[in-house]
């Protein structure tokens, strides 16, 4: 069974704090995803890793940096936490192309206050 | 106009009951359909993938894919309140890369 890990199920951080929420994947998954959920706007992607040290702009990418330095992790910072990042943030992972299954972790709730 | 839309409901039915769950989509490129239901305080599952169009069925679960109206359904046949979840739809392939596309998931609560 593919096994995604988040480092965190909730957290709370003040305003203009830097964050760290990491992913860890066992299954040797070449693709790895950090997307944020908020009621009524879905899954939104945040970035995108094909490979090791490389990645991808998704569709909300402003105030979020990411690292992958090994294929196995792949860390969201937040260089500056403002209450509008306060949402579930969803790391996923993928073997290859857009047709293989994501397999999400549990989610990290994080509260900005 | 978002490239998949969703209604986010919730929508409440009494157990046993035939559930309908749609997305529309607006990219013909999109090859891939893809169903995931998350649970409460859980990551989304894959519960149903689809290639171009047609039907897939599983169980009491059916997908369906009518590209001609960029239309995609999830059929729940004799709800369980056990299916009570957020079923979202995600769909990708074309000129979207790695990316899958998601609407914005639609509350199911089947009760008993």
């Amino acid at each position: 069974d593919v096994k995604v890990t988040q480092s965190s199920r909730y957290l709370v951080k003040r305003t203009g704090e830097k964050v760290f929420l990491e992913c860890v994947q066992d299954m040797d998954h070449e693709n790895m995803f950090w997307y944020r959920q908020d009621p009524g706007l879905g899954l939104r992607l945040i970035y995108f890793s094909y490979d090791v040290k490389m990645k991808e702009k998704g569709d909300i990418p402003e105030g979020y940096s990411v690292s992958r330095e090994k294929k196995e992790r792949f860390s969201l910072i937040l260089e500056s936490a403002s209450t509008n990042q306060t949402s579930m943030y969803l790391c996923a992972s993928s073997l290859g192309g857009t047709q293989e299954t994501q397999y999400f972790g549990p989610g990290t709730r994080l509260l900005v206050l | 106009q978002k490239e998949v839309e969703q209604d986010p409901g919730p929508l409440s039915v009494p157990e046993g009951a035939i559930v309908s769950l749609n997305c529309t989509y607006s990219n013909s490129a999109f090859q891939y359909f893809m169903w995931y239901r998350q649970y409460s305080r859980k990551g989304p599952e894959l519960l149903m993938y689809t290639y171009s169009s047609g039907n897939k069925e599983d169980g009491r679960f059916t997908a369906q894919v009518d590209k001609s109206s960029k239309y995609i359904s999830l059929f729940i046949r004799d709800s369980q309140p056990s299916d009570s979840a957020t079923y979202l739809c995600a769909t990708g392939g074309g000129d979207s890369n790695y990316q899958l596309i998601w609407g914005a998931g639609t509350k199911l609560i089947i009760k008993p």
